[in-house]
């Protein structure tokens, strides 16, 4: 089955600059990688996705890129925010089901 | 508000006994999807419903059961409950099977005592 592998496990920024997640995935057809938020206590937010088709997604500060022959996206935040602060998710879909990475918990220091 | 709406928000039970969670998706969405979060882990895939059929398992124990009914509800079965089952219960819904993002609810956060 799929594995989901996310690195690093913390990550500490100073505000304005970027953090960058990794991930990679074992199952060469996986075609479909959200990327969740997760506040404390809270749910985990759809924050962007991409497709296979795709190499790179961008919305406002947050981009994702896919590289399909390494397997393997990241998730790049630009200029951080104290409210960016949270554990982010990657996740790859393994047939009809979504396997979560371990997640990785960032901190945006003022 | 996600539209995903589970219940209870908090359960406290003792150790032995049988609590059952309740999902109900999004509206028009018929996939229903459960997840366990231990402290300050990650989200461990349990089972995958799609218009009341099991579609897939993950790290099931045999002491959970789920069902999805025709009003399309879930609800998640948990039996002979230990300690380590304490976590946080997510349901999540999407459209149809695969390539969609999911729509989590805000989780029931069992605690075994």
């Amino acid at each position: 089955g799929e594995n989901v592998e996310q690195h690093p496990s913390t990550l500490s920024v100073q505000e304005g600059d970027s953090a960058v997640i990794k991930c990679t995935y074992s199952d060469s057809a996986s075609n479909y990688f959200p990327w969740y938020k997760q506040e404390l206590g809270k749910r985990p937010q759809l924050i962007i996705d991409i497709r296979s088709n795709v190499g790179e997604k961008k919305d406002q500060r947050i981009a994702v890129t896919l590289n399909k022959t390494a397997k393997h996206f990241s998730l790049h935040i630009t200029e951080t925010q104290p409210e960016d602060s949270a554990v982010y998710f990657c996740a790859a879909i393994n047939t009809d089901k979504l396997i979560f990475g371990t997640g990785t918990r960032l901190q945006v220091f003022p | 508000d996600s539209g995903v709406t589970q219940t209870p928000k908090h359960l406290i039970t003792a150790t032995g006994q049988r609590v059952t969670l309740r999902c109900s998706p999004r509206s028009g969405d018929l996939s229903v999807y459960w997840y366990q979060q231990s402290l300050d882990q990650g989200l461990q895939f349990l089972i995958h419903y799609y218009n009341g059929e099991e579609r897939a398992k993950g790290n099931i124990l045999e002491r959970f059961s789920a069902q999805q009914f025709p009003d399309l509800h879930s609800e998640l079965n948990l039996s002979s409950l230990e300690l380590g089952d304490s976590a946080l219960y997510f349901c999540a819904s999407s459209v149809e099977e695969g390539n969609y993002g999911y729509t989590f609810g805000s989780g029931t956060r069992l605690t075994v005592v």
